[in-house]
């Protein structure tokens, strides 16, 4: 099944704890990106990679890294986290190259709560 | 940089009704024009888009209208059922100034179908 995995589902942390968010796509697309769901805000876009070793900063890229050592793997990286970083994450890929306009295909989403 | 507006940002209908969102972008340049529902506690998941070159797209109950004068687009749904019920996302899509199209969604509108 096409799919967009995304681990873990739910996560409680602490200020200043390292944490990854895995994704991973089955699908062979060359694009994938990150995405953080805020009540009233709605998608904003904080990273993303048109390729392996090619990754970008979205809208809101602050306190967050990613890398793409892999095609089907696209991490999200929390160095240290703080509370206004408690949000619903979504991984997202698309069929590529270079283009998001074919659709995304979203993970189940990471809802990371951060005290 | 592209900006995407949508309303109503609640719309509560009765069963077997209409129900329309309106979606308009600021960038003349905007090409690619997806829908995203989003049932509660799930992921975003595309239900229809229409690219630049076409003024209208159907498939079964809904359908997306495209005025690229205007710069707007809306998401019909007929005959709604309670299933309709659920977060929907415009989002619109440029062609890159680089080599990536960058998404850009709307904040969302809450639908309730009501029995």
């Amino acid at each position: 099944e096409a799919q967009v995995t995304q681990n873990p589902r739910y996560l409680i942390t602490v200020t200043g704890k390292k944490l990854t968010v895995t994704c991973s796509q089955n699908m062979n697309h060359e694009y994938m990106s990150w995405y953080r769901q805020d009540p009233g805000l709605g998608l904003r876009q904080i990273y993303y990679s048109m390729n392996v070793e090619v990754t970008d900063k979205g809208d809101v890229p602050e306190g967050y890294k990613v890398s793409r050592k892999e095609k089907r793997n696209f991490p999200l990286i929390l160095e240290s986290p703080s509370p206004n970083q408690t949000s619903l994450y979504f991984c997202a890929s698309s069929l590529g190259p270079g283009t998001a306009s074919y659709g995304y295909t979203f993970g189940s989403g990471t809802r990371l709560t951060v005290v | 940089g592209e900006n995407v507006e949508q309303h109503p940002s609640t719309l509560s209908v009765q069963e077997g009704d209409s129900a329309v969102i309106k979606c308009t972008y600021s960038d003349s340049a905007s090409n690619y024009f997806p829908w995203y529902k989003q049932e509660l506690g799930k992921r975003p998941q595309l239900i229809i888009d229409i690219r630049s070159n076409v003024g209208e797209k159907k498939d079964q109950r809904i359908a997306v209208t495209l005025n690229k004068t205007a710069k707007h687009f809306s998401l019909h749904i007929t005959e709604t059922q309670p299933e309709d019920s659920a977060v929907y996302f415009c989002a619109a899509s440029q062609p890159a100034k680089t080599s990536y199209d960058k998404v850009i969604f709307g904040p969302g509108t809450s639908l309730s179908v009501i029995p």
